[in-house]
């Protein structure tokens, strides 16, 4: 079975440029996650689809962050403008569906380093 | 608001030597708690995941348990090898909100010395 795939793997900018991340989530996922991982911290949720629905975009800075999941499958993560402190690592996850009882299965994440 | 922390944030140990990493968290209405492993470059890897109405869970030489009554959860790694070494993070669901929103610890950093 193949694994959650995302591209880039890693990513210079300079701030204020635009930068966006794509994921394709293990096939006959419903639910996809964006995590945002800073270095030395936990990954922390921005934004939760299912299917191609915002579940929860509660912690997803909206002013420069988007995300989308047209078809309900691969999804986009988009930040324009960049700023210093977007440096970190951009999780995508999928799991079959949004239930607590459902594993969370983490692509290898796009390394993003602002300038 | 759900806190998990993990304490202590780095661990060196010489192979051989069981690992005992902590997890603690604030709020103990949890649905579950997760152990994930996370390599260098590499994303997250499911180890564990303990249901609140369990005690502990077990997998090879891996063991955790889980005290909800006092927020806390522990992984024991036995007789520890090189290749255990890498990023030990735990993680809770926000059963209050909707889907299965993980809150995650920090993490532990483990090298294990031949």
């Amino acid at each position: 079975e193949a694994g959650v795939a995302q591209s880039p793997r890693y990513k210079i900018i300079e701030k204020r440029q635009s930068v966006a991340f794509w994921c394709n989530p293990i096939s006959g996922h419903a639910t996809l996650y964006w995590y945002q991982q800073i270095l030395g911290q936990g990954p922390k949720l921005l934004i939760q689809f299912q299917n191609n629905g915002v579940v929860d975009d509660s912690q997803l800075p909206k002013d420069r962050f988007s995300a989308e999941r047209l078809k309900g499958v691969d999804s986009t993560l988009k930040i324009q403008p960049a700023k210093l402190e977007d440096s970190a690592v951009y999780l995508c996850a999928s799991s079959f569906s949004a239930d607590l009882t459902d594993t969370q299965y983490f692509g290898p994440g796009t390394r993003l380093t602002v300038l | 608001k759900q806190e998990v922390t993990q304490i202590p944030a780095a661990l060196s140990v010489p192979e051989g030597e069981n690992l005992v990493l902590n997890c603690s968290f604030t709020d103990s209405a949890i649905y579950n708690l997760q152990w994930f492993r996370q390599d260098p470059g590499k994303g997250l890897t499911s180890l564990l995941l303990i249901q609140s109405s369990q005690r502990e869970q077990t997998s090879g030489r891996l063991n955790a348990s889980l005290d909800k009554s006092s927020g806390r959860s522990t992984l024991y790694i036995a007789a520890s090898q090189p290749g255990d070494s890498a990023t030990y993070l735990c993680a809770v669901p926000l059963i209050k909100a909707a889907g299965n929103k993980l809150t995650f610890g920090g993490g532990t950093r483990v090298l294990v010395k031949p």
